[in-house]
């Protein structure tokens, strides 16, 4: 299987500041494959980046995601309140399917 | 637009089997992947398997001899059972539709299940 390690496990952020999660997979990934998700507390996982730098629709363009083979990683380039949560990647390219260990955004 | 939702006991003894349904509306099961994904206190998410568009299924080799997905296309529900859960099996549910390159691209609510006697 393929681990992907995520860092940092928590980010604490002022408003407006950027952040960066880096996601280090264990074998190479095509960008097709690599996914990013935001949970809410309380709220299900929603698909915010997908294959590497997309973003699905109804995302603001603050979200931003890039990377290739082992080493992807996603910005959010001015922290909004609202995007306190905790985000995933996930890999799609070779089963079993598997997920970064998350990481949990608060605001100052 | 798709909608997807988690029915089932939100609690089950050890040893039992853990029972959940998926329904989805404003799609059709015989397109497309379906899933399931549960997320462990403590944050852990795990790909459980999934049915495809044709019925055919593929599952997380850590669960292999213990899960089974199934469907009825007519109600357009795709079904997950886990056979001899233990405490360890105590997680939130998710179902999802998995598209092109894996991505998950729509999830259901969640059904938090807890393992206990």
């Amino acid at each position: 299987a393929i681990v992907l390690n995520q860092s940092p496990s928590s980010i604490v952020a002022s408003q407006g500041e950027k952040v960066t999660i880096t996601c280090r997979a264990s074998s190479s990934i095509s960008s097709n494959y690599l996914h990013w998700y935001q949970q809410k507390p309380g709220a299900f996982p929603k698909l915010v980046i997908y294959s590497t730098s997309y973003r699905a629709s109804g995302i603001p363009s603050r979200f931003s995601g890039s990377g290739s083979g082992t080493s992807y990683s996603f910005t959010i380039s001015r922290v909004e309140a609202e995007d306190v949560a905790t985000y995933y990647c996930q890999q799609g390219s070779s089963n079993p399917l598997t997920f970064g260990s998350g990481t949990k955004l608060e605001i100052k | 637009e798709v909608q997807l939702q988690e029915s089932g006991p939100g609690l089950v003894k050890p040893s039992q089997s853990l029972s959940l349904t998926c329904s989805v509306t404003g799609y059709s099961i015989t397109s497309n992947y379906w899933g399931w994904i549960r997320k462990f206190p403590g944050n852990k998410m795990e790909w459980m398997g999934y049915i495809s568009y044709s019925g055919s299924t593929s599952y997380n080799p850590s669960l292999k001899s213990r899960i089974s997905i199934t469907r009825d296309t007519s109600k357009n529900q795709f079904f997950l059972q886990l056979n001899s859960v233990t405490t360890e099996d105590t997680a939130t549910y998710y179902c999802a539709r998995r598209g092109l390159s894996g991505v998950m691209d729509a999830w259901g609510q969640g059904a938090s299940v807890t393992v206990s006697s």
